[in-house]
């Protein structure tokens, strides 16, 4: 089983900041199998980014994604009022996923 | 747009069997796509559990396999979840999603989810 782990846990920010989210994975994972997704409180997760660096439908380009191996990132631009949320990153290999346990972008 | 809606008993006693039904609309499920079931435990991280492919294939998340079975409804449009032997552990807000990516692997529409709550 691959594990995810995410920092750091709270990332306390100003609106217009930039964000960077750490996942780094216990041993090595497809770029084409790490996604990102947010979560507001009370919502299901959103998908914000599949295969490691492409965005999904709909999501601004302020988010993107990088990262290989084991190591990735999801980079946060110019933070917006609804950016503060929780984020978790989430792989796919040997036919079972896995989900960090989560950074919240908090207002500082 | 596709839209899952779960539904099943808000509350389950401990040592009983959990089932969840996922029905799905605005998408005929028997005509591609994979489907999941994921689940959050009050306060927690994000727990894959299961997911099952339009023509019935099956992924379980190894330390759940033992007690979890899903199984998909062409018919009905609907996929359901059944978790045997359930315990306080089990509380969680239960979420269903499409699988999507023939070459990647995530969940691009989610239901709005449902809270589980196991007690006697």
């Amino acid at each position: 089983e691959i594990v995810l782990t995410q920092s750091p846990g709270t990332l306390s920010l100003s609106p217009g900041e930039s964000a960077t989210l750490s996942c780094r994975a216990s041993q090595s994972v497809s770029s084409s199998y790490l996604v990102w997704y947010q979560q507001k409180p009370g919502q299901a997760p959103r998908l914000l980014i599949f295969g490691a660096s492409t965005r999904a439908t709909g999501i601004p380009d302020r988010f993107s994604g990088s990262g290989s191996g084991t190591d990735f990132a999801l980079t946060i631009s110019r933070l917006e009022p609804e950016d503060f949320a929780v984020y978790y990153c989430q792989q796919y290999a040997s036919s079972a996923v896995s989900f960090g346990q989560g950074t919240r972008v908090e207002i500082k | 747009q596709v839209q899952l809606q779960e539904s099943g008993p808000g509350l389950v006693k401990p040592s009983e069997t959990l089932s969840l039904t996922c029905t799905v609309s605005h998408y005929s499920i028997g005509s591609g796509y994979s489907w999941g079931w994921i689940r959050q435990p009050p306060g927690k991280g994000l727990e894959w559990i299961a997911s099952v492919s339009y023509i019935g294939n099956t992924n379980y998340n190894p330390p759940l396999k033992s007690r979890v079975t899903i199984s998909i409804d062409t018919s009905k449009n609907q996929f359901s979840l059944r978790l045997n032997s359930v315990t306080a552990a089990d509380t969680a807000v239960y979420y269903c999603a499409r699988r999507a990516g023939s070459d990647s692997y995530y969940f691009d529409f989610w239901g709005q989810g449902t809270l589980v709550t196991v007690s006697s």
